[in-house]
């Protein structure tokens, strides 16, 4: 079954940090990928999304991810965090059929410190 | 915002109790979507709907159901309310079917559940 994996559970940062959050899926389909953030209280809102082409995707906010097909892998990236950015982050990935489930992983909670 | 409105907001049942979530999808989307956010999970896919019609449906028991209308808004039925049950439900609207595109989910903002 698909599978998505978030590898840290909860990553504490300063702002002004750099942040690298991990995400690895198990299917061996085409996919397209999504992160998603869920401020306190808020509902998902889309970060960025890869369907194809160049694998390195900007979204909102500064945030990057990077398409590594071979490792199965979408990272999140920031240059440098926010006090505003503290969230949780949730990495999805769906066959790019379109009539299957988005299969999430199970979040990553940033808090980001002064 | 998404344009995906879910209502109630927040809803107080007891165990054993019937409840009925609503969505409203994104217009022009004719695919919606329930998922089950237990707090600090991600969410987990209940069932989809596809032009009225059940397309996919998760490890949940069929006392969980739906029902997608005409105008593509959409029901979510639990019935025999268990604790576990509470949780944010979260709808999400697409345009479904294959091409690039199709496949982003808007989210509405939820109705968070609680099975007292």
């Amino acid at each position: 079954a698909q599978s998505v994996s978030q590898h840290n559970h909860h990553v504490i940062l300063s702002e002004a940090a750099s942040l690298e959050l991990g995400c690895n899926y198990s299917y061996g389909g085409t996919v397209n990928l999504f992160w998603y953030v869920q401020y306190p209280g808020q509902h998902l809102q889309l970060l960025l999304k890869y369907f194809s082409g160049d694998p390195l995707v900007k979204g909102i906010k500064g945030f990057e991810a990077e398409f590594i097909k071979s490792k199965f892998s979408f990272n999140l990236r920031k240059p440098s965090v926010q006090w505003s950015d503290t969230a949780e982050y949730f990495c999805a990935v769906i066959l790019d059929s379109g009539n299957t489930p988005l299969v999430f992983g199970k979040g990553t909670r940033l808090s980001v410190i002064a | 915002e998404t344009g995906v409105t879910q209502s109630p907001t927040h809803l107080i049942k007891t165990r054993g109790q019937q409840v009925t979530l609503r969505c409203s999808s994104q217009s022009g989307h004719n695919t919606v979507s329930w998922y089950q956010q237990a707090l600090g999970q991600g969410p987990q896919f209940i069932f989809q709907y596809y032009r009225e019609e059940e397309n996919g449906r998760g490890n949940f028991p069929p006392r969980f159901s739906g029902l997608q209308f005409p105008n593509y808004s959409s029901e979510l039925n639990v019935n025999a309310l268990e604790l576990d049950d509470s949780a944010l439900y979260l709808c999400a609207s697409s345009l479904g079917g294959y091409g690039e595109g199709n496949t982003e989910a808007f989210f509405g903002q939820g109705t968070r559940l609680t099975v007292v």
